[in-house]
């Protein structure tokens, strides 16, 4: 199993460009996570699904930011306009069936903005 | 906030000693997960304690639970250099099914 797939690895952007982010949860895992790693806030949830399906997104932190799952292989988090406040890591992580409690993490998007 | 906080923040111990981390949590839970970090990845389960559960062992990792302090302590025996990492705790709740981390204990392990 080839495990959570985020690309790019690292992305580096001028303040007011969009930024996306992609996913590929691991086969057969049903629910999908996006979280963002500061040294200041340390790991937040900002949205997670179910079955490709947004079920709570308040952890996303402005408009700014949106997420899609358009179908079971597949997730993107965009973010535009970005700030260098949004300068963070940003993991995805899968899991299987809902009472599989462990989450998959992936390597991670390093995202600088200047 | 609702992250859980973890003590200490940093430990570096040597090779062979026993590393123990503490995490506290805000709010009733289902279960309680420990994760690794390594510098650069992503995170890795290590252990799950239920709710009902005290203490579970895994390999070299022991995990206590105690709910009335809502509290964990995560030992590693016998360090090794490879544990060199962050450790994080997280906190499910069976109510929103999300899980809440905890600051991280950075662990050094001195060849």
């Amino acid at each position: 199993d080839a495990g959570v797939i985020q690309s790019p690895r690292h992305e580096v952007t001028e303040m007011g460009q969009e930024v996306t982010l992609r996913c590929k949860p691991i086969s057969g895992h049903n629910s999908l996570f996006w979280y963002r790693q500061t040294m200041m806030r340390g790991l937040e949830l900002l949205i997670y699904f179910n079955n490709n399906v947004p079920i709570d997104d308040s952890g996303m932190p402005e408009d700014r930011f949106s997420a899609k799952m358009p179908n079971a292989s597949f997730s993107t988090l965009k973010i535009q306009p970005s700030e260098p406040r949004d300068s963070a890591v940003y993991f995805c992580a899968s899991r299987g069936r809902p009472s599989s409690y462990e989450q998959y993490f992936g390597p991670g998007t390093r995202l600088t903005v200047t | 906030s609702q992250q859980g906080e973890e003590d200490p923040q940093a430990l570096s111990i040597q090779e062979g000693e026993n590393a123990t981390m503490n995490c506290s949590y805000k709010t009733s839970i289902n279960n309680l997960q420990w994760y690794r970090q390594n510098s650069g990845r992503g995170l890795v389960h290590l252990i799950l304690i239920r709710s009902n559960e005290r203490e579970k062992h895994s390999g070299r990792l022991r995990v206590t639970l105690d709910t009335s302090k809502k509290s964990s302590s995560l030992l590693i025996t016998a360090s090794r250099a490879a544990d060199t990492a962050s450790y994080f705790c997280a906190s499910f709740n069976f109510g929103n099914e999300k899980l809440t981390f905890g600051t991280g204990t950075r662990l050094t392990i001195i060849p």
